[in-house]
């Protein structure tokens, strides 16, 4: 059984650029949330979407946004980038919404802004 | 704010040995606190949780422990093995909202 897959794994961007994170989550799992780590934060939680609906958003900027698609899988986007907001991105699964069962979590995708 | 705080940051623990790792939280309404494991490269992965109606869970060498009162819950592993070696996060929720997360231990287990 395939797990939660995260695409690039690694990512360079500069200062003021935009990109976008891919995520499909395990086959059935119908949310998908997002999480920022940081060495210093820990994870902070970023949303969450349940069968193509935002549940529930963390206090980050409108800068970050999602969506997800009619196949569970998601995107998340980063406008304007900033130095800070270098971090690995985790994206998780789970078949309820709320992850009360148990979040599966991808490998993540390593951002760096220069 | 942090919502979940947990120490220590980093534990140096002896083959064989206990590791203990602690977390405190503020809102009395979380309902459900997992304990996540993350090994380099990899992302976190669920390991034991417990709801607060219950003061222990045990499921193999690893146990937690958790005070209602005192707002806190640890993590034991027991009979640590250098397979142990990684990072340790406590969490906690909310009626299936957001978790929210400790800022991790560091968990090393001498041969």
């Amino acid at each position: 059984k395939a797990g939660v897959t995260q695409t690039p794994r690694y990512l360079i961007k500069t200062r003021g650029q935009q990109v976008t994170l891919s995520c499909s989550p395990i086959s059935g799992h119908r949310s998908v949330s997002w999480y920022q780590q940081t060495p210093g934060q820990g994870l902070q939680f970023l949303f969450e979407y349940f069968s193509e609906t935002q549940r529930n958003k963390g206090n980050f900027p409108g800068r970050f946004s999602g969506r997800q698609f009619s196949n569970s899988r998601s995107e998340m986007n980063v406008s304007t980038l900033e130095l800070g907001d270098s971090a690995l991105y985790l994206c998780a699964s789970s078949l309820d919404p709320g992850g009360l069962y148990g979040y599966t979590f991808g490998s993540g995708t390593r951002l760096t802004v220069v | 704010q942090q919502q979940v705080k947990q120490s220590p940051q980093s534990l140096i623990v002896q083959k064989g040995g206990i590791s203990i790792i602690n977390c405190a939280y503020e809102n009395t309404a979380f309902d459900y606190f997992p304990w996540y494991q993350q090994f380099p490269g990899k992302g976190p992965a669920l390991l034991i949780a417990i709801r607060p109606d219950v003061s222990e869970k045990k499921e193999g060498r690893f146990t937690i422990s958790f005070n209602k009162s005192a707002k806190q819950f640890s993590l034991h592993i027991m009979d640590s093995q250098p397979g142990d070696s990684a990072t340790y996060f406590c969490a906690a929720s909310k009626d299936g909202n957001q978790f929210y997360f400790g800022t991790g231990t560091s968990l090393t287990v001498i041969p």
